[in-house]
């Protein structure tokens, strides 16, 4: 399987607890991206990264998120000390040029579920 | 953070008819404007995209209408199929900045 992989695709945790979700692109793809889907919205976008460096991170929803490129290969998101508003969709996408000059291709998303 | 807004939430139509979602934009430095699809549990996929140097763009069944002026753009799905059946969404972006409409739940009745 060539496409955009993520794990894991259900995670269900205690408010306060910490997550990490991880994201594979594919292989030859140096743009990696980080959204957030909730019920009956689009996709809200949350950081990128070109190769190991992140170029926006403003857009984060709260300190508590935080997204690793270490080697500009796969990534991770973590969320510390969840909250119940945590539960959503998140969606990784990766792309060979910036996301204005071709097609995003999206995983198939890890759902969070905060109890 | 919705700089896109897209209308209608959702939609029916008949096999064979035509669907048709509108969307609106409001930052003029969007250049790339994506439609993407969404079955359930799976991951959005690019359906169509335009630039805004051109006021059309067909692939198959699916045309794309664009209005610079109006800064409003439209998606269209000719003889619509069950297998349509999905949620799709707008987008546009300036860079690495995409932002996405919130969907519309198109169901094609048989």
């Amino acid at each position: 399987d060539t496409g955009v992989s993520q794990n894991p695709r259900h995670k269900i945790t205690k408010r306060g607890q910490n997550v990490t979700f991880r994201c594979d692109p594919i292989s030859e793809h140096n743009r990696l991206y980080w959204y957030r889907q909730t019920l009956g919205q689009g996709p809200e976008f949350l950081t990128y990264f070109q190769n190991e460096a992140q170029l926006e991170k403003s857009r984060l929803l709260s300190d508590r998120f935080s997204a690793e490129r270490p080697k500009g290969s796969f990534s991770t998101l973590e969320i510390q000390r969840t909250e119940q508003g945590d539960s959503a969709m998140y969606l990784c996408a990766s792309s060979l040029g910036s996301a204005n000059t071709g097609e995003l291709f999206f995983g198939e998303g890890s759902r969070l579920t905060v109890l | 953070q919705q700089q896109v807004k897209q209308s209608p939430q959702s939609l029916i139509v008949q096999k064979g008819g035509i669907s048709i979602i509108n969307c609106a934009y409001e930052n003029t430095a969007f250049d790339y404007f994506p439609w993407y699809q969404q079955f359930p549990g799976k991951g959005p996929a690019l359906l169509i995209a335009i630039r805004p140097d051109v006021s059309e763009k067909k692939e198959g069944r699916f045309t794309i209408s664009f209005n610079k002026s109006a800064k409003q753009f439209s998606l269209h799905i000719m003889d619509s199929q069950p297998g349509d059946s999905a949620t799709y969404f707008c987008a546009a972006a300036e860079n690495n900045d995409m932002r996405f409409g919130a969907g519309t739940r198109l169901t094609v009745k048989p």
